[in-house]
């Protein structure tokens, strides 16, 4: 198994423009995890999804994030538009019903100028 | 509510000489626990969980961590620390549903 799969692995933009992450869960798991990691607020869970259905979006900061996982193989995290502090590291991790752990990407590493 | 604290943002140790990373947690309920590792520009990987069996978990590269409910703590250790294990460590609790409680991670410095 390849693992959870994210792209870009890093991402360099300006502010004002769109940023779409993207994030291929496990095959099989039915959770996904968007979470936000930074040096001042470690890792912050954004929203996550049950059988592409979002459950909990309170920890998205503002209407610039949407959230979309439109099959069990992609989902997708959009900011738009993009701020300087939305700098982060952007990690998503997927869960298999009745199994509590997470596995994790990668990760994104976003830079907005 | 759920909580976590780890006890120290900064542990340093000698190669070859024990680890403790500390960790407490607040929980209503019977918890599952976990510990994760981040190494240096790296993702999140499962360290090792608890999730009520038995109290000391043997997780990768010679971890070990106790389940002490009198004492609600989930501290890690490893007899002997090695250079690899330069990294952030997160304590984590779970009650249910998926939500995982975060710690704020201990940075383990190991000196050579």
């Amino acid at each position: 198994d390849a693992g959870v799969i994210q792209s870009p692995r890093h991402e360099v933009t300006e502010m004002g423009q769109e940023v779409t992450l993207r994030c291929k869960p496990i095959s099989g798991h039915d959770y996904l995890f968007w979470y936000r990691q930074t040096m001042m607020r470690g890792l912050e869970l954004l929203i996550y999804f049950n059988n592409n259905v979002p459950i909990d979006d309170s920890g998205m900061p503002e209407d610039r994030f949407s959230a979309k996982m439109p099959n069990a193989s992609f989902s997708t995290l959009k900011i738009q538009p993009s701020e300087p502090r939305d700098s982060a590291v952007y990690f998503c991790a997927s869960g298999g019903a009745g199994v509590e752990t997470q596995y994790f990407g990668p990760g994104t590493r976003l830079l907005v100028l | 509510a759920q909580s976590v604290t780890q006890l120290d943002s900064h542990v340093s140790v000698s190669e070859g000489t024990p680890v403790l990373l500390r960790c407490n947690y607040s929980s209503s309920y019977s918890p599952s626990l976990f510990w994760y590792v981040q190494h240096p520009n790296k993702g999140l990987q499962l360290l090792l969980k608890y999730t009520s069996a038995a109290t000391l978990v043997k997780g990768i590269n010679g971890f070990e961590a106790e389940f002490k409910k009198s004492e609600t703590s989930f501290h890690l250790t490893k007899p002997s620390a090695h250079m690899s294990d330069a990294a952030e460590y997160f304590c984590v609790v779970s009650e249910s549903n998926y939500q995982l409680i975060w710690g704020a991670g201990t940075k383990l410095i190991i000196k050579p």
